[in-house]
Formats: C-alpha cells, structure tokens, sequence
C-alpha cells in the first residue's frame, strides 16, 4: 500500500489563527480525502480532495473554514481557518487507488494532532 | 444518525482469548465492509474487509463474519495477544461512494 506522510504530526495553535496540514504520498493515487477524528471519538470525514478541481465537501463542513488544495496526484493540503478550541482534533488524510483495482481500500496517514488554545 | 453501529465500547480479553467485536449497519446499498486498527498516536490500518458476497473472510487470527439478512458484521480475533491491544473501528460504504462511515470505535485490551 501507498506511504503517506502528514506534516505537521502535531501543533498548539492561538484560536482565531489558521494552520495548514500537508499529506504526502509516495505514488499516484486517484483519490484523496480528509477526515476528522475528535479526542475519543470516531472518524468523520471532511471533504475529498480532487485533483484539478475543488474538493467535495461532505455536510456540516465547508469551504471557507477548510480549503483544500491538491495540485498533484502525491499531494494535498487542509487548512483549517480561524480556529477555536472546538477544532482541536486528530486531522487524517487517507488515500484510495483505483488504479490498483482495490476499489473502497483507504489507506490512512498518521494524522496531525491539533490543539487550539 | 450513526450509519454503522458498533459495540462494546470496550473490551478486556485474557491473553489465548477470543476478542468479538460487533457492528450492525443500516444502508442495504453498503456493500464493502472494512474493520481498522488504531493504535495511540497513529492513524488507523485497515485490518480485513469483506464484500457480502461471502459469509466469512479470515486471515491469519482476524476472522470476519458477515450476516447479510441481519445486516451485522463482526471481528473475531482469536488466541488474542497484548500486543493486539488497540481501538478497533468497523466502516462500511458503497463501491462508487467516497465515504468511509466508521462505527463508534472499541477499545481492547489483552491483559498477560
């Protein structure tokens, strides 16, 4: 499976400041996505990121408070935007690779743990 | 609404045991059925899935065992070790779909 990186592994941010996350991984893949895992609690995700195109956002969660690039087919990023201490979160990119045929396969990276003060 | 119900919320096993994780799924359109293990300060890793095209998928200790008609999927481990302590999280979804809906997680332990 494809080797993901997540920068940075974890931060302590101001609240009303931004942060950006970047997910790396070591092949092409066609899908990426983000998701969000509260202290405890089970993984939501955030929005698909498409390559070439603006994400997709799933409900509850919008653009102007987490933008997502992806200028590549290894590369994306998650800005999470004027933050308040109820983004304090575990922030997850994961891949899927319809190439490889493995259809619904994610593949998680090792998160980015923020804390907003 | 919760998509995929999970439980126990979390579970405590002697070592050589047998760990049984349930979850139970609303949507008849879920047709790929994967369980992920997470341990403390890493993201998850996908441990086994299914498709309901069969019954039962096994590899190695880990056994899944699918009902469709009762729309339940659990996790077996068997002659469970400490090392397999960790929170284990059942999803589903639907082949087209990007979603991944994870139930609510189990924390296990394996105690020596």
């Amino acid at each position: 499976s494809a080797v993901i990186s997540q920068k940075p592994s974890r931060d302590i941010c101001q609240r009303g400041t931004s942060l950006t996350i970047q997910c790396q991984v070591d092949s092409q893949v066609t899908m990426m996505f983000w998701y969000r895992q509260q202290p405890g609690q089970s993984l939501t995700l955030i929005a698909t990121a498409n390559q070439g195109s603006e994400a997709t956002y799933e409900s509850g969660f919008v653009i102007d408070k987490f933008p997502i690039s992806r200028p590549n087919l290894t590369f994306s990023t998650l800005t999470v935007s004027n933050m308040s201490p109820e983004d304090s979160s575990i922030y997850l990119c994961s891949v899927e690779d319809y190439w490889s045929g493995r259809f619904n396969e994610q593949f998680f990276g090792p998160g980015t743990r923020l804390t907003v003060l | 609404q919760q998509q995929v119900k999970q439980s126990p919320q979390s579970l405590i096993v002697q070592k050589g045991g047998i760990s049984i994780i349930n979850c139970a799924y609303e949507n008849t359109a879920f047709d790929y059925f994967p369980w992920y293990q997470q341990f403390p300060g890493k993201g998850p890793a996908l441990l086994i899935a299914i498709r309901p095209d069969v019954s039962e998928k096994k590899e190695g200790r880990f056994t899944i065992s699918f009902n469709k008609s009762a729309k339940q999927f659990s996790l077996h481990i068997m002659d469970s070790q400490p090392g397999d302590s960790a929170t284990y999280f059942c999803a589903a979804s639907k082949t087209g779909a990007n979603n991944l809906f994870f139930g609510t997680g189990t924390r296990l332990t394996v105690i020596p």
